[in-house]
């Protein structure tokens, strides 16, 4: 069964912490590995997408990483701030994209 | 192209009533997918289409749900006789059809809440 589990589930930080969230999978069958962003109420932003063939992508404060092999990736967060409160979801892409349940960031001035 | 748009973005219906939702993908993505999502959770999928054909549809998408995408293009889902349980965020998403993988591209989202 493809399962993907994400790692803490919330998290607060002062601002400008350095932070990584955690995501892993268990079908290493994975395409390409997405993290999005989740505003309370809101649809899905992309952030990141990796291909499978990929060990990472930058986007301005944003770096993250998959390995394929371990069944992980993760989302480094620098220097966090306020306005970067949301739920961050992870998925692996298959046929269908298999999302974990989110961790909730907090981000405090 | 401005992305994956759906409607209605908030749908409030008392127990029993029938609901439609609508998606219109991107105009050059033949795959359309529809997840569902409750609150504290990531989104379950509940079925895609690769242009006119629905290709897989999850347990979770009881006899109660019908989708469908009768031209290869915009979506509709049908829930009848909506339940309390039905209530949640109903997103639609499309990914280009040579893409190895889902990709997503998703709307807005449609909300349900059902008295």
């Amino acid at each position: 069964k493809q399962e993907v589990t994400q790692i803490p589930a919330a998290l607060s930080v002062p601002e400008g912490e350095n932070l990584v969230l955690n995501c892993s999978f268990t079908d290493s069958a994975i395409y390409n590995l997405q993290w999005f962003r989740q505003d309370p109420g809101k649809g899905l932003t992309s952030l990141l997408l990796i291909q499978s063939s990929q060990r990472e992508q930058t986007s301005g404060r944003l770096n993250a990483s998959l390995d394929k092999s371990s069944g992980r990736s993760t989302l480094y967060i620098a220097a966090s701030q306020p306005g970067d409160s949301a739920t961050y979801l992870c998925a692996g892409s298959f046929q269908k994209l298999v999302f974990g349940t989110g961790t909730r960031l907090l981000v405090s001035p | 192209d401005t992305g994956v748009s759906q409607n209605p973005r908030h749908k409030i219906t008392k127990r029993g009533q029938n609901v439609t939702f609508r998606c219109d993908p991107i105009s050059e993505h033949n795959r359309l997918y529809w997840y569902r999502q409750t609150l504290g959770q990531g989104p379950e999928f509940l079925t895609y289409f690769q242009n006119e054909a629905q290709l897989e549809k999850s347990r979770l998408l009881s006899d109660r749900f019908s989708a469908e995408r009768p031209k290869g293009s915009f979506s509709t889902l049908e829930i009848q006789r909506t339940e309390q349980g039905d209530s949640a965020m109903y997103l639609c998403a499309s990914s280009p059809g040579l893409a190895a993988g889902a990709l997503g591209f998703f709307g807005p989202g449609t909300r349900l809440t059902v008295l």
